[in-house]
């Protein structure tokens, strides 16, 4: 199984809403990546969680905050969003946040969100 | 800074005919690179690792170094393979794209 399940599959939310991603997966993988997919354009990287611990933030603005409350779950909460944050959001997983040879990501099927 | 050039946004080919997708990259160490696609409404999925050496769906790439390339070939397309392709760079937990190539396979 490397399956990557993420919720929810769309998301309209206002400019003063707060509302939260969800990502959950099962393969005992302890890192857990956040990705930014805006239309026509590759993934760029948001976040790495490392054995439950923040290792990587690509200086993405503070009203994305990530949580990581255990190996299997990664959350990303979403407070006071511009239009400009319309995305998909993928979530994704790894052996290890090691880089290290062999150490393959896996990719949920994102979440569609859409700021209004 | 490592990058990864994909220099084709679209590319169309006939059924049966060989398939190429480009990829050059910039990095300074050991490059481990990926192949990853993506279908229409559906995940992004890896496709080839360089380190594995396999073939997948008859798609094989090949690390050259010294052209610093990491091409995508497929001898006889076939019309499932239409979808969008991306060659990526692992770098420490970094995951690098490039810009992607839209492949198109006409009947």
């Amino acid at each position: 199984d490397t399956e990557v399940t993420q919720t929810p599959k769309h998301l309209v939310m206002g400019m003063t809403n707060k509302k939260s991603l969800k990502c959950e997966q099962h393969m005992g993988h302890r890192a857990m990546y956040w990705y930014k997919q805006k239309a026509k354009k590759p993934p760029e990287l948001m976040f790495v969680y490392s054995y439950e611990k923040l290792s990587i933030n690509e200086s993405v603005p503070s009203r994305f905050s990530p949580e990581c409350p255990n190996s299997s779950l990664l959350n990303l909460h979403l407070h006071a969003l511009q239009p400009e944050d319309s995305a998909l959001y993928l979530c994704a997983s790894s052996q290890d946040g090691t880089g290290r040879s062999g150490n393959t990501i896996y990719f949920g099927e994102g979440s569609w969100l859409t700021v209004v | 800074a490592q990058r990864v050039t994909q220099p084709e946004k679209l590319l169309s080919v006939f059924k049966g005919a060989p398939v190429e997708l480009k990829c050059n990259y910039s990095y300074s160490g050991s490059p481990e690179l990926f192949w990853y696609v993506q279908y229409s409404r559906q995940r992004l999925q890896l496709l080839l690792r360089h380190i594995s050496r396999e073939s997948i769906k008859g798609f094989t790439a090949d690390l050259n170094k010294g052209e610093t390339s990491f091409h995508l070939k497929k001898p006889f397309a076939q019309e499932e393979d239409s979808a969008m392709y991306y060659c990526a760079l692992m770098q420490a937990q970094k995951l690098v794209f490039g810009q992607g190539t839209r492949l198109t396979i006409n009947p």
